[in-house]
């Protein structure tokens, strides 16, 4: 049972554009909700992460809105650059349970 | 710091043979993830470590996996015996904060052992 749902899972964007990407959960239990960042051949790196008391948290190009209510959250890529092509792992976790969703290959077209 | 350390970063092997995934975690982290990737199911959480003490194994897949952490800077991923299915890239991470002994601290992924079951 796939408890992360994300999309879309490829986007392709042109340098200075919005990224975008969309995740959905199911279990109300989990209140730890981070993104990660995966390049080829690398293991996936901590990018940005938010609790449910708040509804967005935002750092230097990289913001999560967060609703709560419908239980989704999104990943916002303002300005985005080349060097931002990588695959997007959204997650969410409880205490003891941490699941990924499916991931995004975001391309950036100079 | 170097970061998690993982190897070997490439395998190869033959269906049926024994194959050991080894991962050293940063220092001074006390808590230690292991993950499978693949194209079909994803980024999956496999078992975690606090303290050494397995904490929640129940993303092992079966029993031909093992996992054991001796002691803090050193863990091992058993697979015996392998199958094509066991193909993977294997991710180890670790943690360590306040709250360790649960996944929401922020864990740092090593670069992964790409495993080939012929």
């Amino acid at each position: 049972q796939q408890q992360v749902k994300q999309s879309p899972q490829s986007l392709i964007v042109q340098k200075g554009g919005i990224s975008i990407i969309n995740c959905a959960y199911e279990n109300t239990a989990f209140d730890y909700f981070p993104w990660y960042q995966q390049f080829p051949g690398k293991g996936p790196a901590l990018l940005i992460a938010i609790r449910p008391d708040v509804s967005e948290k935002k750092e230097g190009r990289f913001t999560i809105s967060f609703n709560k209510s419908a239980k989704q959250f999104s990943l916002h890529i303002m300005d985005s650059q080349p060097g931002d092509s990588a695959t997007y792992f959204c997650a969410a976790s409880a205490t003891r349970d941490m699941r990924f969703g499916a991931g995004t290959r975001l391309t950036v077209k100079p | 710091d170097a970061g998690v350390i993982q190897s070997p970063r490439h395998e190869v092997t033959e269906m049926g043979q024994e194959v050991t995934l080894r991962c050293k975690p940063i220092s001074g982290h006390n808590s230690l993830f292991w993950y499978r990737q693949t194209m079909m199911r994803g980024l999956e959480l496999l078992i975690y470590f606090n303290n050494n003490v397995p904490i929640d194994d129940s993303g092992m897949p079966e029993d031909r996996f093992s996992a054991k952490m001796p002691n803090a800077s050193f863990s091992t991923l058993k697979i015996q015996p392998s199958e094509p299915r066991d193909s993977a890239v294997y991710f180890c991470a670790s943690s360590s904060g306040p709250t360790s002994g649960t996944t929401t601290d922020t864990q740092y992924f090593g670069p992964g052992t790409r495993l080939t079951v012929l």
